[in-house]
């Protein structure tokens, strides 16, 4: 059973160039989560994407954008990229209906750095 | 905006003592959740404390959501060099989004 899956796990960008950034959730997970961890800090939530659609989203600009597919899987997509959005993203994978989080599991995260 | 204030940011201390991180917030959570974190890896769920005063145990970890569940604790005891790492506490909301803290920089050395 694997767990969750990222991809690519490191990558290196050009100012001003687009990224996307590939999220495969947990067996049995509906619910994946973005976040955002910048050297030293702790995850920043971006958005969160249940049934295909956004269902909440973090303070972060329209250039962040995503989205689910009918297998579940995610996509996150930076559009014009500033050196600020280097930093680790990583993908949560849950179950929507464990209100207590018992299932949440991340992956190890896609490294993005920009030049 | 609801936030998680951790501290210390940054512990490090002799193999065998004891040590206790805490995790604090204005804002009431349904669960607070406690993760380790290696470098280049992805956070690790230890355990999530759902009910107000509850404990657990993981170990010599033992971990403590407060009464009100607004805040909790980690204590290590007797800590060892494999307990280095980055601790995470995390808030669960109702609608599932995680509020972070900052992270605690744990090293144990021998």
């Amino acid at each position: 059973d694997a767990g969750v899956t990222q991809s690519p796990t490191h990558l290196i960008k050009t100012r001003g160039q687009q990224v996307t950034l590939r999220c495969s959730p947990k067996s049995g997970h509906d619910t994946v989560s973005w976040y955002q961890q910048a050297l030293g800090q702790g995850p920043q939530f971006i958005f969160q994407y249940y049934e295909e659609e956004e269902r909440q989203r973090g303070n972060f600009p329209d250039r962040f954008s995503g989205h689910q597919f009918p297998n579940y899987s995610s996509e996150l997509n930076v559009n014009a990229l500033l050196l600020g959005d280097s930093a680790l993203y990583l993908c949560a994978s849950s179950f929507l209906h464990d209100d207590l989080g018992n299932t949440i599991y991340f992956g190890e995260g896609s490294w993005l750095t920009v030049v | 905006t609801q936030l998680l204030e951790q501290s210390p940011q940054f512990l490090s201390i002799q193999e065998g003592e004891n040590l206790t991180v805490y995790c604090n917030s204005s804002s009431v959570f349904s669960s607070l959740q406690w993760y380790r974190q290696e470098p280049g890896e992805g956070p690790v769920l230890l355990v999530t404390v759902v009910t107000g005063g509850e404990v657990k145990k993981l170990k010599r970890l033992t971990f403590q959501f407060g009464d009100a569940r607004k805040d909790s604790s980690l204590h290590i005891t007797a800590a060892q060099p494999g307990d280095t790492g980055l601790y995470l506490c995390a808030g669960v909301r109702s609608n599932y989004q995680l509020i972070w803290g900052a992270g605690t920089k744990l090293i144990i050395k021998p």
